[in-house]
C-alpha cells in the first residue's frame, strides 16, 4: 500500500539556522504531496502542497520539491525562526480519494 | 470563512460507553474525513463521506461508524469504548477535486476513555 516516511525526530536548531525535513514516499498512480503543521493543542495547518512532479510548494519561507525519480518531497527553509516549533506532517493524497496517508511526523524545537 | 469546527474538544468516558463527535465542515466543503491521532499509531484515516455517503473506510473495527447529513456536517460514532481509543480524532474538509485536493482540518476531539 501506499506510505511515508519522514526523518526521525525530534529536531532541535538554533534560530536562523538552515531547516531540511526528510520525506519520501511510496505510491501507486500519481500522488499529490503535502507539508502539514500541527502547533501545540491544535489541529493540522497544510503548509504547502505540490500536485505532480517537479512542482515546487512554498509558503511562508518553507519549500518543498515534487521528485519522481527519488520519490521524495523534502521540506527545506533558510532560516528558522522560533515560531517554527511545531511537528511537522508530509502526506500523499492517493488519486481519486480525499484520503491523506501521513508520516509519523518529525517533532522541531527552535531554540534562541 | 468559517473554518472547520468539531465539538466537543474534550471528552472523558468509561470503558464501555459510547460516544458521538460531530465535525461541521467548511460552507461549500462536501467532502468530510476523520482521522485518529495517537502518539504509538501517528495519524491514521477512519473514513471519508461524500453526499451523505462513505466512499474510503480505513482498517478500524466495526465498532467506529460515521454519517454525513444533507447540509455535509458529520458525525462519528465510537461504540464499546476501549482504553485504547483515547486519542485526539481529527476532522476535515475538502472540496471535491480529482486526484485528491488539500483537507482543511478542525481543531480536533480529545477523547480520553478510563
Amino acid at each position: 500500500g501506499n506510505s511515508v516516511t519522514q526523518m526521525e525526530g525530534p529536531v532541535t536548531l538554533s534560530e536562523e539556522a538552515f531547516l531540511t525535513i526528510n520525506c519520501t514516499y511510496t505510491a501507486t498512480g500519481y500522488p499529490s504531496l503535502f507539508w502539514y503543521v500541527q502547533y501545540p493543542g491544535e489541529g493540522l495547518q497544510l503548509l504547502l502542497k505540490a500536485t505532480k512532479a517537479d512542482d515546487k510548494g512554498s509558503n511562508k519561507g518553507f519549500e518543498a520539491t515534487y521528485r519522481k525519480e527519488t520519490t521524495s518531497f523534502h521540506l527545506e527553509k533558510g532560516s528558522v525562526q522560533v515560531s517554527d516549533s511545531a511537528v511537522y506532517f508530509c502526506a500523499l493524497s492517493e488519486w481519486g480519494a480525499q484520503k491523506l496517508v501521513f508520516g509519523q511526523g518529525t517533532r522541531l524545537t527552535i531554540n534562541p | 470563512k468559517a473554518g472547520v469546527t468539531q465539538t466537543p474538544r474534550y471528552l472523558i468516558k468509561t470503558r464501555g460507553q459510547q460516544v458521538t463527535l460531530s465535525c461541521s465542515p467548511i460552507s461549500g466543503h462536501r467532502s468530510v474525513s476523520w482521522y485518529q491521532q495517537t502518539p504509538g499509531q501517528g495519524l491514521q484515516f477512519l473514513f471519508e463521506y461524500f453526499s451523505e455517503t462513505q466512499r474510503n473506510k480505513g482498517n478500524f473495527p466495526g465498532r467506529f461508524s460515521g454519517r454525513q447529513f444533507s447540509n455535509s456536517r458529520s458525525e462519528m460514532n465510537v461504540s464499546t469504548l476501549e482504553l485504547g481509543d483515547s486519542a485526539l480524532y481529527l476532522c476535515a474538509s475538502s472540496l471535491e477535486i480529482a486526484g485528491g485536493g488539500e483537507q482543511y482540518f478542525g481543531p480536533g476531539t480529545r477523547l480520553t476513555v478510563t
